[in-house]
């Protein structure tokens, strides 16, 4: 039930092209979705968090797309570029006192020049 | 964004030695902060979530008397690994609730490499 599933565990993308990471959740009483960029002996950094009242959130390059009938949510990267070059993890929490994440299993991407 | 700062940021120790981990929400107050175990390409694995003024509570199949939490004020929460073990080698993350709105953000710090050798 607080499992969080994310794919591709790796992704490769040339600089400018699109990187699309997806995840899906079962417990539909999670009300709160961020991404979180993490570089190599980093800590993670919040990137955008999308809640399920809304279907799209846009940020400047990244886009989360949520799709709640689904229970499912993806990170589009547009113009990729090496910078971006990390590992990404989605998330969710319910909301409440505590708020603890659950984290998905993480994506590398790796953008070539 | 919010700050959140740790330190050391790496440490080296003997087996049998304690560890203290500092975490410090720089520019918000936190009543709650969350500590984190990361192991090499795998995702982060909560540990415990720290209250400030109360007792943490620990995931199943942490130990609490060997990863000691202490959050004695809105601003600072410590994590001592007790009589560390080589099998504690890992990267600790801590993070903190920014309190604002619906207090759903959670803000990293930069983490800690601990290697007992």
């Amino acid at each position: 039930q607080q499992q969080v599933k994310q794919s591709p565990q790796s992704l490769i993308v040339q600089k400018g092209g699109i990187s699309i990471i997806n995840c899906a959740y079962e417990n539909t009483a999670f009300d709160y979705f961020p991404w979180y960029q993490q570089f190599p002996g980093k800590g993670p950094a919040l990137l955008i968090a999308i809640r399920p009242d809304v279907s799209e959130k846009k940020e400047g390059r990244f886009t989360i797309s949520f799709n709640k009938s689904a229970k499912q949510f993806s990170l589009h990267i547009m113009d990729s570029q090496p910078g971006d070059s990390a590992t990404y993890f989605c998330a969710a929490s319910i909301g409440g006192s505590a708020r603890q994440l659950t984290f998905g299993s993480g994506t590398q991407l790796t953008v070539l020049p | 964004g919010a700050v959140v700062s740790q330190h050391p940021s790496r440490v080296i120790c003997k087996s049998g030695t304690s560890v203290k981990i500092e975490c410090r929400s720089l520019d918000f107050q936190a009543t709650t902060m969350f500590w984190y175990r990361q192991f090499p390409k795998q995702s982060l694995m909560l540990m415990a979530t720290s209250n400030e003024g109360s007792k943490a509570t620990y995931e199943q199949g942490v130990e609490k008397d060997k990863f000691l939490i202490n959050h004695a004020s809105l601003t600072l929460s410590t994590l001592t690994v007790t009589s560390a073990h080589p099998e504690d080698s890992s990267f600790y993350i801590c993070s903190a609730r920014e309190p604002s709105g619906r207090g759903e953000t959670q803000y990293f710090g930069p983490g800690t490499r601990l290697l007992v050798l």
